[in-house]
């Protein structure tokens, strides 16, 4: 079962920030936090992940609460390609046999002109 | 080019049938998967193979069997096909081991649709 919980859809209005919560309470101190999407009839992409410091890259931004229980993922300006379903996954690095991504719900993210 | 390439696309069958899907990745990468996404759009891990062998396998029937025969390749077989079988099927790959931060995500492939009849 996923270990996170999102809201299961948001909107947001192309060029403006998309943040994108995740609830991990249960986390423990060595899970990464790892966020994917899925463009409509695509495979999965990777996003981001951090452990518990804010990283960002070229697409997005992902901010983790001080207690790790929850974080936020921030593309900062949305465009209608953003449009996908954005997954938060709580796994541990995996440093020798690789790992399997437990996908949950996710959240359905709309971006609007 | 392609980093994670499935064939077919598109697979229709009828039930009882047996049919194979074909993975491959020019990445360089140890570690492949195959992940199903049902009708909900729930996408669930069933098998990952790790220099050729075999370590996660999800409780999946034994009517589907992968097979590696080199890094850069992961098939899945599947015999007797049933209904509940119609899904969109995803193959991944990742590099493991210590590094970078690219190192661990895994990148998908554009998925195969099967349509059990």
């Amino acid at each position: 079962d996923a270990k996170t919980t999102q809201p299961p859809s948001m909107d947001c209005a192309e060029g403006r920030a998309a943040n994108l919560p995740c609830n991990h309470s249960t986390i423990s101190g060595n899970e990464y936090v790892y966020w994917y999407r899925q463009i409509h009839s695509q495979g999965p992409q990777y996003i981001i992940h951090g452990l518990k410091n804010n990283e960002t890259n070229e697409m997005a931004s992902l901010i983790i609460t001080e207690d790790r229980k929850s974080s936020t993922l921030i593309l900062p300006h949305a465009t209608l390609r953003d449009t996908a379903v954005y997954y938060c996954i709580v796994r541990p690095r995996i440093y020798n046999q690789g790992g399997k991504l437990i996908f949950g719900q996710g959240t359905e993210l709309s971006v609007k002109p | 080019d392609t980093a994670v390439s499935q064939t077919p696309k598109y697979l229709v069958t009828q039930m009882g049938n047996d049919k194979s899907i074909k993975c491959e990745q020019n990445l360089g990468h140890d570690t492949m998967y195959w992940y199903k996404q049902d009708s909900k759009k729930f996408l669930k891990i069933m098998f990952s193979y790790n220099n050729k062998e075999l370590i996660i396998n999800e409780t999946v029937p034994n009517r589907f069997s992968p097979k590696s025969p080199d890094k850069a390749h992961l098939n899945l077989h599947i015999n007797s096909l049933e209904l509940g079988d119609s899904a969109v099927y995803f193959c991944a790959s990742s590099q493991v081991g210590s590094g970078g931060p690219s190192y661990n995500e895994q990148f998908f492939g554009p998925g195969t649709r099967l349509t059990v009849l």
